[in-house]
């Protein structure tokens, strides 16, 4: 069965420092990679996803994520945080095949950016 | 566009009764998920629909839980008896389809506790 771990549950920083939240999985076929994002307050929406070509992917309000096929990751970064990306971040993986594919979610790293 | 509805918002009963919760996914999305998400954790799905069939029900535990898709659009998902363990946030989403790149749209879920 799949897996995915994120090692930070806790992150806090201030305004301007700079972000990298880990997350790896264990499948080692074809995976496709998302992270989400929970505002307070809010639904769950994506915020980057990879599903082939660049491993570099952009996502809104800055994000980017890297994956690395020989490292089973797919890290979450952004150069300057801000206090309203204060939130709870969830990277999920799908695997599968044909028109099937089957959702697995991190346990989420929650971040709290002071002003 | 319309988001994902879910209703009720917050249930509380007692151990041993019955609850169910009910979902309106996007229109045209063929595909519904229902997750639980306890506190701390990420998102554990339950059940993916695929229209009315089942995709993957592996981790719904089948003994006392139990879902329908029965037109392919709205969902339930009922449990029956409750234990405490079942106090949890429970997420629909749907996407346009079960491929694997394709984005989850989340509703606000049911916050459920159990007595």
């Amino acid at each position: 069965a799949q897996s995915v771990s994120q090692h930070n549950h806790h992150v806090i920083l201030s305004e301007a420092a700079s972000l990298e939240l880990g997350c790896n999985y264990s499948y080692g076929g074809t995976v496709n990679l998302f992270w989400y994002v929970q505002y307070p307050g809010q639904h769950l929406q994506l915020l980057l996803k990879y599903f082939s070509g660049d491993p570099l992917v952009k996502g809104i309000k800055g994000f980017e994520a890297e994956f690395i096929k020989s490292k089973f990751s797919f890290n979450l970064r952004k150069p300057s945080v801000q206090w309203s990306d204060t939130a709870e971040y969830f990277c999920a993986v799908t695997q599968g095949s044909g028109g099937s594919y089957i959702p697995t979610f991190g346990r989420g790293t929650s971040l709290i950016v002071h002003p | 566009e319309a988001g994902v509805a879910q209703s009720p918002r917050y249930k509380i009963i007692e151990k041993r009764q019955s609850v169910a919760f009910w979902c309106n996914p996007i229109s045209g999305h063929a595909t519904l998920y229902w997750y639980q998400q306890i506190l701390g954790q990420g998102p554990k799905l339950l059940i993916q629909f695929q229209n009315n069939g089942v995709v993957d029900d592996s981790q719904l535990p089948k003994d006392r839980f139990s879902a329908e898709r029965l037109k392919g659009v709205d969902s339930t998902l009922k449990i029956q008896p409750a234990k405490l363990e079942d106090s949890a946030v429970y997420l629909c989403a749907s996407s346009l389809s079960s491929g694997g790149g394709n984005e989850q749209f989340f509703g606000p879920g049911t916050r459920l506790t159990v007595l």
